[in-house]
């Protein structure tokens, strides 16, 4: 157990839909990722979080978008959903990235669109 | 384009013996590397790390081998064994902070 909790860990809606995937992060760990695999592309940086505040944004699409609470807790908000949207989502949290560059990651969110 | 690229997408092995896992990579730029194993239905857990400055890092079982000059890695399990099966990842560390990893080898230890 890694430490890092997501929910929830399936999730099936239709396309055109919105949803919402939330993160909670070791306890103690300030930084957040968010990571999308499917089968052809392998594991994607989608966007980080530190301490309340995006720090890096990789391929992210504009219907999708992030926030870090304060509790450090983070949601991953897609929208419009796509056929080709259907993954997993993965968060991952680290103490402070310029510290220590290892990142642990929770058991992901498997997304599916009809 | 794939940055990092681990070219066997899978690997048996007999209980026992060796495991290497190898991974290439074309940013000369990156200074941090790092190993992954995943399970079905699990997120990836960390293994093993290797900074740009070294050549060798060891925890058990578990050898990274680091050759700049030809922009190769490799991950070392010795011995192996049936629980080590698993898809195992290379990741780099990107300019960003963020990891940017290869599409997976999957180890089969064979009792």
């Amino acid at each position: 157990d890694s430490g890092v909790t997501q929910t929830p860990k399936h999730l099936i809606t239709a396309t055109g839909q919105r949803v919402t995937l939330r993160c909670s992060p070791r306890s103690g760990d300030l930084s957040v990722y968010w990571y999308q695999q499917s089968l052809d592309q392998g594991l994607q940086f989608l966007i980080q979080y530190y301490n309340g505040e995006e720090r890096a944004k990789g391929n992210i699409l504009e219907r999708f978008s992030a926030q870090q609470f304060p509790d450090l807790h983070s949601e991953l908000n897609l929208s419009s959903l796509e056929l080709g949207d259907s993954a997993l989502y993965f968060c991952a949290s680290s103490v402070d990235p310029g510290a220590t560059y290892e990142q642990y990651f929770g058991p992901g969110t498997r997304l599916t669109v009809t | 384009d794939q940055q990092v690229k681990q070219n066997s997408p899978s690997l048996s092995v007999q209980e026992g013996r060796i495991s290497i896992l190898n991974c290439d990579y074309t940013n000369s730029m990156f200074d941090y590397f790092l190993w992954y194993k995943k399970y079905p239905a699990e997120g990836p857990t960390f293994l093993i790390s290797i900074s740009s400055i070294k050549d060798k890092n060891e925890d058990g079982r578990f050898t990274v081998f680091l050759n700049k000059s030809a922009k190769h890695l490799s991950l070392h399990i010795v011995p192996s064994q049936p629980g080590d099966s698993a898809v195992y990842f290379c990741a780099a560390r990107g300019s960003q902070g963020n990891l940017i990893f290869g599409k997976g080898t999957k180890l089969s230890v064979k009792p």
